[in-house]
């Protein structure tokens, strides 16, 4: 299957500061959905993007679907330690309910 | 409303045994997907089922096999263990048609 690519890792920074990861694929997704994965924890669904440069906020959190369907972002403004942890975007395929996740942006906040 | 719920938590197994993993889908989840998340990796789709039946299968040996029973629960196997078999298996549940999968928290399998 078509696998998505996150960017970066890793991302560690001081509280306050503003955060993006990226995903990318080399083929049109049909959607993109965001899980955020707490230290010990398991995956948090947190949105799906469906349209074309589709962007939906949920409070600090903005994210952001391509014109062209193949990239997506996730923005954090002015992080807090409670962001702390792992995210995940995932594509579906085939039609079907598999996830196909990407390998993760781990973000770590220094209070 | 309970969660996804995963049994046992935490597993110690020794090389060549076998291993069953339980979950208990949200009630009214019909749908019930595997995945092993490795350290540092995302989850990577083992099996999906629905109704009873396989819907899906990920790239994974023919020594893991999955089942769903009657109430919507499901169970993993896995025989022949490796080492590389370590990993988080996460059990996940929807609402038919619905695109947001809820995770149970897993359980640790530590192969050794």
């Amino acid at each position: 299957g078509q696998q998505v690519m996150q960017i970066p890792q890793y991302q560690h920074v001081q509280e306050g500061e503003d955060f993006t990861t990226y995903c990318n694929s080399s083929t049109t997704l049909s959607n993109i959905q965001w899980y955020k994965q707490r230290p010990g924890g398991h995956p948090v669904f947190l949105i799906q993007l469906v349209k074309s440069g589709e962007v939906k906020k949920q409070k600090r959190l903005t994210f952001q679907f391509g014109e062209a369907k193949k990239n997506s972002s996730l923005h954090i403004t002015a992080t807090q330690t409670t962001d702390v942890g792992t995210y995940f975007c995932a594509r579906t395929q085939g039609g079907s309910e598999k996830l196909v996740f990407g390998k993760g942006t781990k973000l770590t906040v220094n209070p | 409303d309970a969660g996804v719920t995963q049994s046992p938590t935490h597993l110690i197994k020794t090389r060549g045994q076998h291993v069953t993993l339980r979950c208990s889908p949200i009630s009214g989840h019909k749908s019930v997907s595997w995945y092993q998340q490795v350290l540092g990796q995302g989850p990577q789709f083992i099996f999906q089922y629905y109704e009873k039946e396989e819907r899906g299968r990920g790239n994974f040996p023919d020594r893991f096999s999955a089942r769903q029973f009657p109430n919507y629960s499901s169970e993993l196997n896995v025989n022949a263990l490796l080492l590389g078999d370590s990993a988080l298996y996460l059990c996940a549940s929807r609402y038919h048609g619905g695109p947001e999968a809820f995770f149970g928290q897993g359980t640790r399998l530590t192969v050794v």
